[in-house]
Parts: C-alpha cells; structure tokens; sequence
C-alpha cells in the first residue's frame, strides 16, 4: 500500500514569499504525481500533473518536481498571494493497479 | 463547461435509510471514482471503475455499493447508513487508460456532506 506524507501539515507565512511544499511517497513504482489545492468546504482543483517520465511541471507562480527515486515531489510557489491561501494535496495512483493515494495536505495561510 | 455533477451536496439522514448519491461527468471520461474525506485521515478511495461495467474496491468499500450503466454516471449507493459514515464525499473522474497504464488528470466534483444520525 502506498503511504503518502507531506509535511508540513500547516504554514502560514507573509505575502510576496516563496514557499516549498513537500510531498513524500513510500512506493516509487508511480505513473505521474498530481497536486491538487482545496479551498475550505470546496473540491478539488488541479494544479499540476507530473508523468513519471518528467522532473519538473510549470504553471505560472508554480512550479512542481518530482524525483522518483527518492520518492519525493515538491510543489513551489512564487511570490505568494493571500488568494494561495488554502490547503495543497498531493496524490499518486499505484503502478499496474487503479487505485490512487492522498497525502493529508499542507493547509497554507498567506498574511496580507 | 467540462464538469463533474454530485447531488445532493448536502444529505442527513439517519441510519438503515437507504440512500443514493448521483455522480455525472460531460467529459466522455472512462475513469470514475469516490473517495471520501475525513479530518485527521485525508482523502481515502472508496470504489472505482474503469469503464462501463468495469467496478472496483478501493481502500475502504465496506457498506458501500456502486454501479456503471453508463460511461457518464457513477452512483454511490448506501444500502444501511451508519453514523460512521458520515463525511465529505467526492467524486472525480478521468480520462483513464488511453491504451495503457497513463493516467492523467482527476476532475473532482463539488462534494457531497452526508450525515447520518
């Protein structure tokens, strides 16, 4: 069973900082990596998907990499807004099988 | 407007009631699946499927039922709610395999708050 981790659980930091989120796996056999941000009492809205075959996936402020050796991807986010503010999710599907893993999100607060 | 279409959003009930929460994507998606969301344990897959017909356990089955009829629908079905299942519901959906093991991207629905008393 796949295990995903990512620390840390909560971060609240000053606008206009840039900021790493970390996500961590324990099976490294994956097909790609997909990050998602939940605002409060919202779905999910995808961020970025990385294929298993790429280091990195931009999508303006952010930035996702993923190192699959090492069972670890890390979402950055440029010059951050009070409007980031929310909780990021990473999740990964299992090779060979359908099933997908979340990690327990990093909920992040942006100070105006 | 691509879209997955939970109903209701909002659901109390109370237990043994058998109840049925819809799910409907427009975007021809083979993949569906549920995965509920609870505090402290994050979101947990509950069934999915991978085509018409095609249906699944994820992590946590247990008093759940599902069904794929049709390629755009794939209902959740509690045959005798219990208080333990209350939570956030989701729905997300794919476009699956594409000729092989290639997942891309999961489009989530709205959410689905179920209470059960």
């Amino acid at each position: 069973k796949q295990e995903v981790t990512q620390i840390p659980a909560a971060l609240s930091v000053p606008e206009g900082e840039n900021l790493v989120l970390n996500c961590s796996f324990t099976d490294s056999a994956i097909y790609n990596l997909q990050w998602f941000r939940q605002d409060p009492g919202k779905g999910l809205t995808s961020l970025l998907l990385i294929q298993s075959s790429q280091r990195e996936q931009t999508s303006g402020r952010l930035n996702a990499s993923l190192d699959k050796s090492s069972g670890r991807s890390t979402l950055y986010i440029a010059a951050s807004q009070p409007g980031d503010s929310a909780t990021y999710l990473c999740a990964v599907p299992i090779y060979n099988f359908n099933k997908f893993y979340f990690g327990s999100g990093t909920k992040l607060n942006v100070k105006p | 407007e691509a879209q997955v279409t939970q109903n209701p959003r909002y659901l109390i009930t109370v237990t043994g009631k058998k109840l049925t929460v819809t799910c409907s994507q427009n975007m021809n998606h083979e993949y569906m699946s549920w995965y509920r969301q609870d505090p402290g344990l994050g979101l947990r897959q509950i069934y999915y499927s991978m085509n018409v017909e095609v249906t699944d356990k994820g992590d946590v089955p247990e008093g759940y039922k599902v069904s794929r009829k049709e390629k755009r629908n794939f209902p959740l079905i509690l045959e005798s709610p219990s208080p333990n299942q209350t939570s956030l519901y989701f729905c997300a959906s794919s476009t699956g395999l594409a000729g092989g093991f290639s997942y891309n991207e999961q489009f989530f629905g709205p959410g689905t708050r179920l209470t059960v008393l």
